[in-house]
């Protein structure tokens, strides 16, 4: 299995800008989690989504950041317009729901950088 | 609110000198301690989950174990490949969140 794939790698761009970045999680997985990892605040947990649902979304910062999962094999955060508080390293992970299992696999991770 | 505390911020270790990691977390409604080892410029790579108080789990030179307010990652003669961040996170009973501490950084030198 190749694993939570995360495009693109590094993203550097202006504020106010769009920026959209993409998730492809594990198949067979049903949970899709986006994190945002930052040195001051570590590890933090944006929204998750159940079968494509979104079921908590109390950790997106505000207004500019939206996600969407249209299938079960692709989902996007989007932050529009950027600003440079938003730069950090942004991650997606997976899990497959059941009684004893439901570890989180990460991906790589984006790095952006609103300058 | 969840709570999940680790500590040291960071440890320096000599090769072969074992150690410990702790992470303390909020009791109310735990439903699973999890492990990750990060890399730097990559992603959290699962390491183990603890679901009950005396729970323990080993993996090489690791051994996680659980009580009723912490938990604690102990590493046995430790190796320079050793060294990374070491996060831990609670689940709660109900949801699927996970709520992670700020990490360990371990640096082991040969």
């Amino acid at each position: 299995d190749a694993g939570v794939i995360q495009s693109p790698r590094h993203e550097v761009t202006e504020m106010g800008q769009e920026v959209t970045l993409r998730c492809k999680p594990i198949s067979g997985h049903d949970y899709l989690f986006w994190y945002r990892q930052t040195m001051m605040r570590g590890l933090e947990l944006l929204i998750y989504f159940n079968n494509n649902v979104p079921i908590d979304d109390s950790g997106m910062p505000e207004d500019r950041f939206s996600a969407k999962m249209p299938n079960a094999s692709f989902s996007t955060l989007k932050i529009q317009p950027s600003e440079p508080r938003d730069s950090a390293v942004y991650f997606c992970a997976s899990s497959f729901s059941s009684r004893s299992t439901d570890t989180q696999y990460f991906g790589p991770g984006t790095r952006l950088t609103v300058l | 609110e969840d709570q999940v505390t680790q500590s040291p911020e960071a440890l320096r270790l000599q090769e072969g000198e074992s150690s410990s990691l702790n992470c303390s977390y909020t009791v109310s409604g735990l439903r699973g301690l999890f492990w990750y080892r990060q890399d730097p410029g990559k992603g959290p790579e699962f390491l183990f989950t603890l679901y009950s108080a005396g729970e323990e789990k080993e993996k090489e030179r690791l051994k996680a174990t659980l009580t009723k307010k912490e938990s604690f990652l102990h590493i046995t003669a430790p190796k320079p490949e050793d060294s990374a961040t070491y996060l831990c996170a609670r689940a709660q009973g109900g949801s699927e969140k996970l709520v992670f501490g700020k990490g360990t950084k371990l640096t082991v030198n040969p």
